[in-house]
């Protein structure tokens, strides 16, 4: 079994200050995880994941997660946010890989003020 | 490439009703997905399908059916509609092989069952 806890339900963070969202997971395997982000009425967006490698994975919009295996964790971070980055953030685990039975955790929201 | 589709977005249905929730990828991907979403949780997997002909169940799969007759579908059965199904569904694809990993989401299906 595989579990998820996103430990914040919402992180307030003023314009072009640095955030961290935080996740841990439990799994009793090798596993696989993601980040992806949702806007408000859309389906998710995968914004990164670790699958195997180096475990600093980056997306294209400036966030990065470490793979932290000693610890069972996979925070996100930005070091400078913009208002169009308010979202929700979900992080999930997969055991199995592109056949994704993937569990999720319950959502961060991010909300970004100016 | 209109990538994962769905459809209706918006449907309320009275107890006992049934319907379908289409959802279609033109992105050739093997691996489909049912999530359901409700209010301040993560997604929650319904079913899921690794190629046509080849479904499985997901964590909550009771009161849902599906099938996949062809690589580019995968409807989702909903035979004796309850309250508690009232949700949002998303349907989502992926592909995955050595070095690459890919995932869609389609926008999603508002579902009320009063």
């Amino acid at each position: 079994a595989q579990s998820v806890t996103q430990l914040d339900s919402q992180v307030p963070v003023f314009e072009e200050a640095p955030v961290e969202l935080r996740c841990n997971y439990s799994s009793s395997v090798s596993v696989y995880l993601f980040w992806y982000v949702q806007y408000p009425n859309q389906g998710l967006q995968l914004l990164l994941k670790y699958l195997s490698g180096s475990t600093l994975v980056e997306s294209i919009n400036g966030f990065e997660a470490e793979f932290n295996k000693s610890q069972t964790s996979f925070h996100l971070r930005k070091p400078s946010v913009h208002i169009s980055d308010t979202a929700e953030y979900f992080c999930a685990v997969s055991a199995s890989g592109g056949a994704g039975k993937s569990t999720f955790g319950d959502g961060t929201t991010l909300t970004v003020k100016p | 490439n209109a990538g994962v589709t769905q459809t209706p977005k918006f449907r309320i249905l009275k107890i006992g009703q049934s319907m379908t929730l289409q959802c279609t990828q033109d992105m050739n991907h093997n691996y489909m997905y049912w999530y359901r979403q409700d209010p301040g949780m993560g997604l929650k997997l319904i079913y899921y399908s690794v190629g046509a002909g080849i479904t499985d169940k997901g964590e909550v799969p009771n009161g849902y059916n599906v099938s996949r007759s062809t690589t580019e579908d995968f409807p989702l059965r909903l035979e004796l509609a309850a309250p508690s199904q009232t949700s949002v569904y998303f349907c989502a694809s992926s592909y995955w092989t050595s070095g690459k990993y890919e995932q869609y989401f389609g926008p999603g299906t508002r579902l009320t069952v009063t």
